[in-house]
């Protein structure tokens, strides 16, 4: 069964940078990109970016690619997405989920971690 | 980036009745390597993640309804819930990956 299990709220000032992580389990974790996708209340889900953990190659929107940074500890199967220089149109939850490819769909998401940011 | 635009933003349906969300793509998602309809469509329940409908714009993953299903042409795409079931209330975003990932912006369909 695969399962993405995901790290706790975080609430963070303006300008500080959060680090998420996103465990997996139940399948081969080297073999599938893990996508990041974060949806803000009212507004579709945006794609961040993936990473493959076998290569470690990473692929970044455009909008976040300066400030976004995508690693995975393949020795525990875990996915990190680190996000500097955050502000309040970060807030969001944000989502990892298995992607069947490099540029697919995700056929398996976790739950998701909300992220604030505020003063 | 290629824009979705998604049609209607929501709609309330009877219970049995059948729904249709359009999805709209700004240039193709058709790969002319392998012919195929980059798109696929999600469910999003309150509180949930999101759940994978459809890929290559018709293809159901194991264990969807089949009472789910789409249709194709060119840059126009719909979706089609036929039979609604109180279950089926949520969010339904389409997304290509044709190009990088891309979203519309949800259709959420509610129960009348």
């Amino acid at each position: 069964q695969v399962r993405l299990e995901q790290s706790g709220p975080q609430v963070k000032e303006p300008g500080a940078s959060v680090k998420l992580s996103c465990q997996t389990s139940g399948y081969n974790f080297l073999k599938w990109p893990i996508y990041w996708v974060r949806r803000a209340p009212g507004q579709g889900p945006e794609w961040l970016g993936w990473i493959v953990p076998e290569t470690g190659v990473a692929l970044y929107a455009d909008a976040q690619r300066d400030r976004l940074a995508l690693t995975t500890d393949t020795s525990t199967s875990t996915s990190f997405m680190e996000l500097r220089g955050l502000t309040s149109a970060d807030s969001a939850r944000y989502y990892c989920a298995r992607g069947a490819g490099a540029n697919f769909w995700c056929d398996n998401w976790g739950p998701g971690t909300q992220v604030t940011v505020s003063s | 980036d290629i824009v979705m635009t998604q049609s209607p933003d929501s709609l309330a349906v009877s219970l049995g009745d059948q729904v249709t969300v359009n999805c709209k793509s700004s240039s193709t998602v058709v790969s002319t390597a392998n012919n195929k309809i980059h798109l696929a469509w999600y469910q999003v329940k309150e509180g949930q993640p999101p759940k994978l409908l459809l890929y290559w714009a018709t293809d159901r993953p194991f264990g969807v309804p089949d009472r789910f299903s789409a249709t194709a042409s060119g840059t126009d795409f719909t979706l089609t819930i036929s039979r609604l079931e109180a279950e089926d209330a949520a969010l339904y975003y389409c997304q290509q990956y044709y190009g990088t990932p891309t979203f519309g912006q949800g259709t959420k369909v509610e129960i009348k």
